[in-house]
């Protein structure tokens, strides 16, 4: 059983590009969740997708986007990036569940640098 | 106020002990609670959640949860050197329709042999 999977694993960028961070989730899950974690600090969500269409967003600006497609993969892109911007990007997947417990479980993470 | 409350260490406690973590948060609301483990330069991995007032075991790991408190913690009992490492604790806050996560800063854990 295949757990959560994120490319590339590690990025290196300049001020101004752009990125794109790929996700596919645990087999079964539908929900993947996007966090971003800077060093010494716990993970800050970014946003949620369900059903391609972004459920819940975190306190990050409009340079953050991203998309889900109908095998439940995500992506997570970063516009004009910052210096800022540089931290690991972790991808998480979970399933609805009725009763919201919503475990989720966290890919290897994406270790962007910002120069 | 932080949403999710931890100290940040680091605890250091001797081999055979019970390490003690503990977790505020600020939602009443919250109705899901989660500990993660996560080794430096690894992502985080969930060890155990805990739904309902009480407390749940799950092997070496306890987890006990006061709502009414708004308080989190994380027993480990036999602590070994292989349990070093940053304890995140997470809360599922509900909102339309979907939730959101939020975690703590990280407790660092040193278990010395």
């Amino acid at each position: 059983d295949a757990g959560v999977t994120q490319s590339p694993t590690h990025l290196i960028k300049t001020r101004g590009q752009q990125v794109t961070l790929r996700c596919s989730p645990k087999s079964g899950h539908d929900t993947v969740s996007w966090y971003q974690q800077a060093l010494g600090q716990g993970p800050q969500f970014i946003f949620q997708y369900y059903e391609e269409e972004e459920r819940q967003r975190g306190n990050f600006p409009d340079r953050f986007s991203g998309h889900q497609f109908p095998n439940y993969s995500s992506e997570l892109n970063v516009n004009a990036l910052l210096l800022g911007d540089s931290a690991l990007y972790l991808c998480a997947s979970s399933l609805v569940l009725a009763g919201g417990g919503n475990e989720q479980f966290f890919g290897p993470g994406t270790r962007l640098t910002v120069l | 106020q932080k949403e999710v409350e931890q100290n940040s260490g680091p605890l250091s406690v001797p081999e055979g002990a019970i390490a003690s973590l503990n977790c505020t948060y600020s939602d009443r609301g919250s109705q899901s609670f989660f500990w993660y483990r996560q080794y430096s330069g690894k992502s985080p991995e969930l060890i155990m959640s805990i739904y309902s007032n009480g407390d749940k075991e799950d092997g070496r790991f306890t987890a006990q949860l006061n709502k009414a408190s708004q308080y989190v913690s994380l027993l480990i009992r036999d602590s070994q050197p292989s349990d070093s490492a940053t304890y995140l604790c997470a809360v599922n806050m509900m909102a339309g329709g979907g939730f959101k996560t939020i975690f703590g800063a990280g407790t660092r854990l040193f278990v010395k042999a």
